[in-house]
């Protein structure tokens, strides 16, 4: 159980493109997922928080223009790249929360995204 | 501010050799602390969570311990395909916070 799918696994991109990234909840809703980025050894930076229904809530410095994320349903989530440059070149992963009894919640992580720009 | 902490960076043991990662943290209202094992080129894999101190949870060879200012993940006769890098995070206030992670290769 709790299993999140990412799709595409790996994109690569001529500059000025832009990209979608799906992030699915495969055997649970989720009313809220969240969009990271990592970069080579280095650990997991929150970009936004993805809600249900609702406008994402972007993390400071992340530009929500340039980001954009839709959560169009309780097992979807989207985030488009637009107008790609090489400096967006990353591991994007997504998650998905799975609320437990008494706010115990658990994040449960996509297999990421690796994006290269060009 | 919440603030993560992991020691070491890398760690490599022969296999067999049981040691144990630290993750120190700082923050406001602890909600959970979550360790998760990432490998290269993949997603984090859930773990553990810990919520108070004093719990421990175990899985394998794995055991997570929780304090009031750090957490330890035992590892106890890793094997090779223990190696991975674990990244602790706290869930305070605000949303998951990562540490930076620890590196750990078993060597057969």
């Amino acid at each position: 159980g709790a299993v999140v799918s990412q799709h595409p696994s790996r994109v690569i991109c001529k500059s000025g493109t832009s990209v979608k990234i799906e992030c699915r909840s495969l055997d649970f809703q989720a009313t809220t997922m969240f969009w990271y980025r990592q970069f080579p050894k280095k650990s997991l930076m929150l970009m936004a928080t993805s809600n249900e229904g609702s406008k994402a809530t972007y993390e400071q410095g992340v530009e929500k223009d340039k980001f954009l994320i839709n959560h169009a349903s309780l097992t979807l989530s989207t985030l488009t790249v637009t107008s790609a440059h090489p400096e967006d070149s990353s591991f994007y992963i997504c998650s998905a929360r799975l609320a437990g009894g008494g706010g115990t919640d658990t994040q449960y992580f996509g297999p990421g995204t690796r994006l290269t720009v060009l | 501010e919440d603030q993560v902490t992991q020691s070491p960076e890398a760690l490599r043991l022969q296999e067999g050799e049981s040691s144990s990662l630290n993750c120190s943290y700082t923050v406001s209202g602890l909600r959970g602390l979550f360790w998760y094992r990432q490998d290269p080129g993949k997603g984090p894999e859930f773990l553990f969570t810990l919520y108070s101190a004093g719990e421990e949870k175990e899985k394998e060879r794995l055991k997570a311990t929780l304090t009031k200012k750090e957490s330890f993940l035992h590892i106890t006769a890793p094997k090779p395909e223990d190696s991975a890098t674990y990244l602790c995070a706290v869930h305070g206030a605000n949303n998951l916070f990562f540490g930076t992670g620890t590196r750990l290769t078993v060597i057969p």
